[in-house]
């Protein structure tokens, strides 16, 4: 079954510093990856997906993700981080072979210091 | 565009009680997920639907039950409720499994 390990609870970081979140995961065959981010009293909301192709995957607000075969890491990164960054973030994983399932991580708290 | 709309926001049960989370989306889209979310645990799935009149189990089914009469609709029903349901429910749909997912804002649910 697949999986994803975030093995940070929280990540701080000042305004204008980069951005890294880590997201490590597990499968059977090849991945689909998939960053979210959720603010307060709200849904989830889609920011980032890694299917084929590039490894460097670039989306909106300045986001972007590497995917990393070898090391099956998926590491969600932004060059400034903003205060309005400061949010909860997601790595899910689905399994191109498998089942319909997408898997979540635990989320990574982002607090941005200004 | 409402997107993934999810009724109610919060609700209150008592053990023993039954209630249906209602989940619509007006975007067409073939698959259907609910989730329950736990603090510290990240996102559970409870059951899916491919399309409508198919459901599947996820990782957590226990204690709830679905149906899929309709593409829009997909509801999640507790027949007795316990203390260990209290949660926040998320309802998400897309067009297709690879595709990303759009979710509703979440019912606040707990269980007294």
């Amino acid at each position: 079954a697949q999986s994803v390990a975030q093995p940070e609870d929280q990540v701080n970081v000042a305004e204008g510093n980069p951005l890294t979140v880590k997201c490590t995961y597990s499968v059977s065959g090849n991945p689909y990856l998939f960053w979210y981010v959720q603010y307060p009293n709200r849904g989830l909301q889609f920011l980032l997906k890694y299917i084929t192709g590039d490894n460097l995957v670039k989306g909106s607000y300045g986001f972007e993700a590497e995917f990393n075969k070898s090391q099956t890491t998926y590491h969600l990164k932004k060059p400034s981080a903003l205060v309005s960054d400061s949010a909860l973030y997601f790595c899910a994983v689905r399994d191109m072979g498998g089942n319909n399932r997408l898997a979540f991580g635990k989320g990574n708290q982002v607090v941005v210091i200004p | 565009n409402a997107g993934v709309t999810q009724t109610p926001k919060f609700r209150i049960l008592k053990i023993g009680q039954s209630m249906t989370l209602q989940c619509t989306q007006d975007m067409n889209h073939n698959y259907m997920y609910w989730y329950r979310q736990d603090p510290g645990m990240g996102l559970k799935l409870i059951y899916y639907s491919v399309g409508a009149g198919i459901t599947d189990k996820g990782e957590v089914p226990n204690g709830y039950n679905v149906s899929r009469s309709t593409t829009e609709d997909f509801p999640l029903r507790l027949e007795l409720a316990a203390p260990s349901q209290t949660s926040v429910y998320f309802c998400a749909s897309s067009p297709e499994g690879n595709q990303p997912q759009h979710f509703g804002d979440g019912t606040r649910l707990s269980i007294l």
